[in-house]
């Protein structure tokens, strides 16, 4: 079992609509939780990250961590095509600080 | 303010063969990660380096190697390649801890 789960989609909605996008983790000692946005063939982006548990909003974005499931989300309001990317969750903690990704989930926002 | 870089952009090598890649951090970070993210897939941690020395490693075998720099720009060394080893190489830059790290637009290699 991985560490950090994320559904690959691809996930296609309409212009306007919220999006839900999602990961779930089973180690308990992450602390950080960072949501990165990848276009096609370029480096991820960093959009959003959170310390421990609580939710935070940036924009159309907010993060959600919800450390008791071990549950992260991240919701796009008022998505537009030029969000259509895919979408990486990643997590660190523990002792160390490297980054451990979801394989990430493609988004399609459609006129 | 220069985000983090590096060169090159695009890389084809043949099995076998070694190849250096290049990093150059956000300006005031002093710490470098690199990861290695194959096609559909997250990117998976490689090693991390800090005042020029490898702080933590993943996964890889010992053909994958590290430089930091005194000016903390860093280098990824890969021997022997295979074409599994063919993959997009980012490197990210962070600071102190370095848990929110920033990407650079990654290297692509392609082992043939």
């Amino acid at each position: 079992q991985k560490e950090v789960e994320q559904d690959p989609g691809p996930l296609s909605v309409p212009e306007g609509a919220i999006v839900s996008l999602n990961c779930t983790y089973s180690n308990s000692a992450f602390q950080y939780f960072m949501w990165y946005r990848q276009y096609s063939r370029k480096g991820p982006e960093l959009l959003m990250y959170t310390y421990s548990s609580g939710n935070k909003e940036d924009g159309r974005f907010t993060a959600q961590v919800d450390k008791s499931s071990k549950y992260i989300s991240l919701f796009i309001r008022d998505s537009q095509p030029s969000d259509s990317a895919t979408y990486l969750c990643a997590m660190s903690g523990g002792g160390g600080n490297k980054l451990t990704f979801g394989t990430g989930t493609q988004l399609k926002v459609e006129l | 303010d220069a985000g983090v870089t590096q060169s090159p952009t695009h890389l084809i090598k043949t099995r076998g063969q070694q190849v250096t890649l290049r990093c150059s951090p956000k300006s005031g970070h002093d710490t470098v990660s690199w990861y290695q993210q194959a096609l559909g897939q997250g990117p998976q941690f490689i090693f991390q380096y800090y005042e020029e020395e490898e702080r933590q490693r993943g996964n890889f075998p010992d053909r994958f190697s590290g430089h930091q720099f005194p000016n903390y720009s860093s280098e990824l060394n890969v021997n022997a390649l295979l074409l599994g080893d063919s993959a997009l190489y980012l490197c990210a830059s962070s600071s102190g801890t370095g848990n929110i790290q920033y990407f650079g637009a990654g290297t692509r290699l392609s082992v043939l």
